[in-house]
Protein backbone atom coordinates (compact mmCIF):
# COMPACT_ATOMS: atom_id res chain seq x y z
CA UNK A 1 0.00 0.00 0.00
CA UNK A 2 0.68 3.64 -0.19
CA UNK A 3 3.37 5.36 2.23
CA UNK A 4 4.23 8.41 3.13
CA UNK A 5 7.61 10.23 4.88
CA UNK A 6 7.18 14.04 5.89
CA UNK A 7 10.35 15.59 6.81
CA UNK A 8 11.38 17.61 8.86
CA UNK A 9 9.47 16.40 11.98
CA UNK A 10 9.99 20.49 13.65
CA UNK A 11 10.76 23.46 12.30
CA UNK A 12 11.29 26.50 13.65
CA UNK A 13 11.60 29.83 11.42
CA UNK A 14 12.02 33.58 11.82
CA UNK A 15 8.84 35.59 11.68
CA UNK A 16 8.88 36.66 7.39
CA UNK A 17 10.82 33.78 6.07
CA UNK A 18 9.73 30.78 4.17
CA UNK A 19 9.18 27.52 5.50
CA UNK A 20 9.03 24.68 3.41
CA UNK A 21 8.07 21.10 3.86
CA UNK A 22 8.64 17.60 2.23
CA UNK A 23 6.83 14.44 1.71
CA UNK A 24 8.00 11.89 -0.49
CA UNK A 25 5.53 8.74 -1.34
CA UNK A 26 5.60 5.13 -2.73
CA UNK A 27 3.29 4.37 -4.92
CA UNK A 28 3.70 5.90 -8.18
CA UNK A 29 -0.37 5.98 -8.95
CA UNK A 30 -1.11 8.19 -6.60
CA UNK A 31 -3.02 11.53 -7.98
CA UNK A 32 -4.25 13.46 -5.03
CA UNK A 33 -1.91 15.67 -2.66
CA UNK A 34 -3.99 17.54 0.25
CA UNK A 35 -2.29 19.39 2.97
CA UNK A 36 -3.57 20.32 6.24
CA UNK A 37 -3.21 22.48 9.08
CA UNK A 38 -3.66 21.10 12.98
CA UNK A 39 -4.01 24.06 15.33
CA UNK A 40 -3.48 22.65 19.22
CA UNK A 41 -6.97 21.01 19.99
CA UNK A 42 -8.57 21.33 16.81
CA UNK A 43 -9.19 19.08 14.25
CA UNK A 44 -6.87 19.20 10.79
CA UNK A 45 -7.92 21.81 8.24
CA UNK A 46 -7.65 21.35 4.85
CA UNK A 47 -5.08 24.44 3.41
CA UNK A 48 -4.45 23.11 -0.20
CA UNK A 49 -4.63 20.09 -2.51
CA UNK A 50 -2.95 19.10 -5.54
CA UNK A 51 -3.83 16.73 -8.61
CA UNK A 52 -1.25 15.15 -10.39
CA UNK A 53 -2.19 16.87 -13.43
CA UNK A 54 -0.98 20.06 -12.13
CA UNK A 55 3.06 20.53 -11.03
CA UNK A 56 2.04 23.68 -8.76
CA UNK A 57 -0.36 25.61 -7.24
CA UNK A 58 -0.73 28.84 -5.15
CA UNK A 59 -2.65 30.35 -2.82
CA UNK A 60 -1.62 33.74 -1.30
CA UNK A 61 1.59 33.01 0.99
CA UNK A 62 0.92 29.11 0.27
CA UNK A 63 2.03 27.14 -2.28
CA UNK A 64 2.16 23.39 -3.42
CA UNK A 65 4.86 21.73 -5.85
CA UNK A 66 4.53 18.38 -7.38
CA UNK A 67 7.34 16.22 -8.99
CA UNK A 68 5.83 12.97 -9.76
CA UNK A 69 8.63 11.56 -11.20
CA UNK A 70 10.56 11.68 -7.85
CA UNK A 71 7.76 11.05 -5.95
CA UNK A 72 7.79 14.23 -3.81
CA UNK A 73 5.67 16.73 -2.72
CA UNK A 74 6.67 20.17 -0.93
CA UNK A 75 4.59 23.04 1.17
CA UNK A 76 5.84 26.58 0.42
CA UNK A 77 4.64 28.99 2.92
CA UNK A 78 6.31 32.90 2.93
CA UNK A 79 6.34 35.56 4.69
CA UNK A 80 5.42 33.06 7.58
CA UNK A 81 4.04 35.18 10.41
CA UNK A 82 2.93 33.44 14.05
CA UNK A 83 -0.23 32.39 13.18
CA UNK A 84 0.94 30.31 10.96
CA UNK A 85 2.32 28.18 13.76
CA UNK A 86 0.77 24.79 13.90
CA UNK A 87 1.35 21.02 12.88
CA UNK A 88 1.31 20.29 9.15
CA UNK A 89 0.25 17.07 7.75
CA UNK A 90 0.66 16.13 3.92
CA UNK A 91 -1.00 13.09 2.58
CA UNK A 92 -1.80 10.80 -0.70
CA UNK A 93 -4.54 8.75 -2.37
CA UNK A 94 -4.15 6.25 -5.26
CA UNK A 95 -7.03 6.10 -7.58
CA UNK A 96 -10.82 4.26 -7.08
CA UNK A 97 -12.21 3.94 -3.61
CA UNK A 98 -9.23 4.29 -1.28
CA UNK A 99 -8.72 6.02 2.01
CA UNK A 100 -5.71 8.96 2.45
CA UNK A 101 -2.28 7.83 3.61
CA UNK A 102 -1.17 10.77 5.74
CA UNK A 103 2.77 11.70 6.76
CA UNK A 104 3.20 12.37 10.54
CA UNK A 105 3.17 15.48 10.78
CA UNK A 106 6.16 18.88 10.88
CA UNK A 107 5.40 21.21 13.72
CA UNK A 108 6.28 24.71 12.62
CA UNK A 109 6.88 27.41 15.08
CA UNK A 110 7.24 30.72 13.79
CA UNK A 111 8.97 32.87 15.90
CA UNK A 112 8.16 36.54 16.36
CA UNK B 1 -22.27 26.94 6.71
CA UNK B 2 -22.18 24.33 9.66
CA UNK B 3 -19.04 22.08 9.56
CA UNK B 4 -18.61 18.86 10.91
CA UNK B 5 -19.41 18.44 14.26
CA UNK B 6 -18.50 15.29 16.91
CA UNK B 7 -19.18 14.69 20.26
CA UNK B 8 -18.94 14.56 23.09
CA UNK B 9 -15.86 17.19 22.99
CA UNK B 10 -14.39 14.77 25.89
CA UNK B 11 -14.82 11.32 27.27
CA UNK B 12 -13.58 9.71 30.03
CA UNK B 13 -14.25 5.71 30.50
CA UNK B 14 -13.01 2.98 32.73
CA UNK B 15 -11.58 0.06 31.15
CA UNK B 16 -13.81 -2.75 30.02
CA UNK B 17 -16.54 -0.02 29.32
CA UNK B 18 -18.41 0.02 26.00
CA UNK B 19 -18.79 3.53 24.11
CA UNK B 20 -20.37 5.49 21.52
CA UNK B 21 -18.51 8.26 19.24
CA UNK B 22 -20.89 10.42 17.16
CA UNK B 23 -19.96 12.17 13.78
CA UNK B 24 -22.87 15.02 12.25
CA UNK B 25 -21.13 15.48 8.86
CA UNK B 26 -21.86 18.34 6.04
CA UNK B 27 -24.89 18.01 4.89
CA UNK B 28 -24.94 16.91 1.35
CA UNK B 29 -21.62 14.85 1.82
CA UNK B 30 -21.96 11.47 0.60
CA UNK B 31 -18.37 10.55 1.75
CA UNK B 32 -17.62 9.99 5.89
CA UNK B 33 -14.56 9.09 7.70
CA UNK B 34 -13.04 8.11 10.68
CA UNK B 35 -9.75 8.53 11.90
CA UNK B 36 -7.64 8.22 15.38
CA UNK B 37 -4.87 10.51 16.62
CA UNK B 38 -2.83 9.26 18.88
CA UNK B 39 -0.88 11.61 21.10
CA UNK B 40 1.48 13.89 18.98
CA UNK B 41 1.52 11.17 15.73
CA UNK B 42 -0.16 11.34 12.64
CA UNK B 43 -3.89 10.71 11.39
CA UNK B 44 -4.32 6.58 11.44
CA UNK B 45 -7.41 5.35 9.35
CA UNK B 46 -10.33 3.38 10.41
CA UNK B 47 -13.06 3.38 8.01
CA UNK B 48 -15.42 5.47 5.65
CA UNK B 49 -18.40 5.20 4.31
CA UNK B 50 -19.13 5.99 0.51
CA UNK B 51 -23.19 6.65 -0.13
CA UNK B 52 -24.89 3.03 -0.03
CA UNK B 53 -21.82 1.30 -0.43
CA UNK B 54 -20.55 -0.98 1.82
CA UNK B 55 -18.02 0.16 4.29
CA UNK B 56 -14.30 -0.13 3.91
CA UNK B 57 -13.43 -0.73 7.41
CA UNK B 58 -9.82 -2.24 6.76
CA UNK B 59 -8.14 0.30 9.03
CA UNK B 60 -10.60 -1.02 12.34
CA UNK B 61 -7.51 -2.33 14.84
CA UNK B 62 -9.91 -4.75 15.79
CA UNK B 63 -13.42 -6.70 16.43
CA UNK B 64 -13.66 -4.23 19.55
CA UNK B 65 -14.43 -1.26 16.84
CA UNK B 66 -17.70 -1.10 15.05
CA UNK B 67 -19.07 1.82 12.69
CA UNK B 68 -22.11 2.79 11.22
CA UNK B 69 -24.15 4.91 9.32
CA UNK B 70 -27.26 5.75 9.26
CA UNK B 71 -29.30 7.09 7.16
CA UNK B 72 -26.58 8.40 4.94
CA UNK B 73 -25.63 11.27 7.41
CA UNK B 74 -24.65 10.94 10.79
CA UNK B 75 -22.05 8.39 12.13
CA UNK B 76 -21.73 6.39 15.61
CA UNK B 77 -18.09 4.93 16.40
CA UNK B 78 -18.63 2.01 18.97
CA UNK B 79 -15.75 1.06 21.09
CA UNK B 80 -16.25 -2.09 23.17
CA UNK B 81 -14.81 -3.09 25.86
CA UNK B 82 -12.68 -0.15 25.71
CA UNK B 83 -8.64 -0.73 26.53
CA UNK B 84 -5.99 1.99 27.84
CA UNK B 85 -4.50 1.93 24.25
CA UNK B 86 -7.59 3.32 22.65
CA UNK B 87 -7.22 6.57 24.62
CA UNK B 88 -6.81 9.13 21.53
CA UNK B 89 -8.46 11.53 19.54
CA UNK B 90 -11.04 10.39 17.44
CA UNK B 91 -11.53 12.42 14.33
CA UNK B 92 -14.21 12.50 11.76
CA UNK B 93 -14.32 14.12 8.15
CA UNK B 94 -16.32 14.26 5.32
CA UNK B 95 -16.46 14.74 1.44
CA UNK B 96 -18.51 14.92 -1.12
CA UNK B 97 -16.47 12.82 -2.82
CA UNK B 98 -14.02 9.79 -1.94
CA UNK B 99 -11.21 10.95 -1.28
CA UNK B 100 -10.88 14.51 -2.18
CA UNK B 101 -11.13 17.84 -0.02
CA UNK B 102 -11.97 15.98 2.78
CA UNK B 103 -13.07 18.18 6.36
CA UNK B 104 -12.74 17.84 9.54
CA UNK B 105 -14.43 18.13 13.09
CA UNK B 106 -13.08 19.02 16.27
CA UNK B 107 -12.75 15.48 17.78
CA UNK B 108 -13.40 13.35 20.72
CA UNK B 109 -10.91 13.15 23.42
CA UNK B 110 -11.24 9.56 24.49
CA UNK B 111 -9.56 8.57 27.81
CA UNK B 112 -9.47 5.02 28.82
CA UNK B 113 -8.81 4.68 32.79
Amino acid sequence: GENVEQHPSTLSVQEGDSAVIKCTYSDSASNYFPWYKQELGKGPQLIIDIRSNVGEKKDQRIAVTLNKTAKHFSLHITETQPEDSAVYFCAASIPGNTPLVFGKGTRLSVIA
Amino acid sequence: GAGVSQSPSNKVTEKGKDVELRCDPISGHTALYWYRQSLGQGLEFLIYFQGNSAPDKSGLPSDRFSAERTGGSVSTLTIQRTQQEDSAVYLCASSLVLPYEQYFGPGTRLTVT
